[in-house]
């Protein structure tokens, strides 16, 4: 069965630090994994996008790795602001489009 | 360029009622897609146009509708609307299908 997980669910932190998101999918045949950042009331935003043949890919602060073998992928986000808070969703195209339900960052002050 | 457009941006409906939702995509993109957003499912595929044809259908009951116009424009219907289809409506267009997919800001509908 198609899926795709991440976690945690959500996830609180002070500003300034680092966190780690992931997700981790059963999805096949994998074309390519998509992270997006939802802010609240607005559509998904595309933060990165990775084939099978990349395992690192860099947005400014937000640093995505893939690992094809494990079928896992995590989002690093690095020295965090107050406008990281949203939520992140983790995208898997296989013939068609699944997705994550996403982690809710809060980041606080 | 403008983004996707999506009006109206709020809704609010009684149970049986009907609605209609519209999306307008970036200028040159041909694909469509519409999803519904829940708190607790997340993001659901509904359907994808491209050029005016329904290319592929999430798995929604028939009372989920869609079509697309020659301009690229994309609508879709909800008719007998019941409390469950309270939700956030994305849409997003893209060049194709296995392009990546722009979303628009959504139509926040909700049932009473």
């Amino acid at each position: 069965k198609n899926q795709v997980e991440q976690s945690p669910q959500s996830l609180i932190i002070l500003e300034g630090k680092n966190c780690t998101l992931q997700c981790n999918y059963t999805v096949s045949p994998f074309s390519n994994l998509r992270w997006y950042k939802q802010d609240t009331g607005r559509g998904p935003v595309s933060l990165t996008i990775m084939t099978f043949s990349e395992n690192t890919k860099s947005n400014g602060r937000y640093t995505a790795t893939l690992d094809a073998d494990t079928k896992q992928s995590s989002l690093h986000i690095t020295a965090s602001q107050l406008s990281d808070s949203a939520s992140y969703i983790c995208v898997v195209r296989a013939n068609n489009l699944f997705f994550g339900t996403g982690t809710r960052l809060t980041v606080i002050p | 360029k403008a983004g996707v457009t999506q009006t109206p941006r709020y809704l609010i409906k009684t149970r049986g009622q009907q609605v209609t939702l519209s999306c307008s995509p970036i200028s040159g993109h041909r694909s469509v897609s519409w999803y519904q957003q829940t708190p607790g499912q997340g993001l659901q595929f509904l359907f994808e146009y491209f050029s005016e044809t329904q290319r592929n259908k999430g798995n929604f009951p028939g009372r989920f509708s869609g079509r697309q116009f020659s301009n690229s424009r994309s609508e879709m219907n909800v008719s007998t609307l019941e409390l469950g289809d309270s939700a956030l409506y994305l849409c997003a267009s893209s060049l194709d299908s296995r392009w990546e997919q722009y979303f628009g800001p959504g139509t926040r509908l909700t049932v009473t």
